[in-house]
């Protein structure tokens, strides 16, 4: 079974700049979660997909974060304009129905704001 | 929302010694409980969990505890062995399913 895919792997670029990171969940699992890794400390969820339907993204920094999921199945995280606060690795994982069910986790985006 | 603590957040021990790590939580509506491991450069990987009606769960050498009165849980690990050199979080569910992580315990076994 194929675990959940995400790209780039390493992320370069200037404060202010824009970014995009995409996620192909495990086929078949309908929630998917974006979560922020900050060296040192543990995920922290910026928002949650049943099918295409956000479920929380009451810690998403509205004003410059955006995600979508597209018809249920991949997704794209983005930010713009990035700040230096934003280095961190994002995290994307899936399961199969988000109702306390194992979360699988990707390898990770490391980004890094210069 | 839920305020999740986890102890210690360092851990040594010599191979074959066994290792316990703590996680409380405020949520009482929470009712699965998940252990994960991260090795360096990874994502976090499910190692064992354990829901509300049972209280308490094992998986070979590895094995979790729940008191969902004082509400917290731990994650005991016997007989270790360096491959067992990690991060451990813990992250309850709550609302929505939504899983939230510890800080983290730095678990170093060394040989």
């Amino acid at each position: 079974e194929a675990g959940v895919a995400q790209s780039p792997r390493y992320k370069i670029i200037e404060k202010r700049q824009s970014v995009a990171f995409w996620c192909n969940p495990i086929s078949g699992h309908a929630t998917l979660y974006w979560y922020q890794q900050i060296l040192g400390q543990g995920p922290k969820l910026l928002i949650q997909f049943q099918n295409n339907g956000v479920v929380d993204d009451s810690q998403l920094p509205k004003d410059r974060f955006s995600a979508e999921r597209l018809k249920g199945v991949d997704s794209t995280l983005k930010i713009q304009p990035a700040k230096l606060e934003d280095s961190a690795v994002y995290l994307c994982a899936s399961s199969l129905s988000g109702e306390d069910t194992e979360a699988f986790f990707g390898q990770g985006t490391r980004l890094t704001v210069v | 929302g839920e305020n999740v603590e986890q102890h210690p957040s360092t851990l040594s021990v010599q191979e074959g010694d066994s290792a316990v790590i703590k996680c409380t939580y405020s949520d009482s509506a929470s009712n699965y409980f998940p252990w994960y491991k991260q090795e360096l450069g990874k994502g976090p990987q499910l190692i064992i969990d354990i829901r509300s009606n049972v209280g308490e769960k094992k998986d070979q050498r590895i094995a979790v505890t729940l008191n969902k009165t004082a509400k917290h849980f731990s994650l005991h690990i016997t007989e270790t062995q360096p491959e067992d050199s990690a991060v451990y979080f813990c992250a309850p569910s709550g609302r929505y399913s939504t899983l939230t992580f510890g800080k983290g315990t730095m678990l170093l076994v060394s040989p």
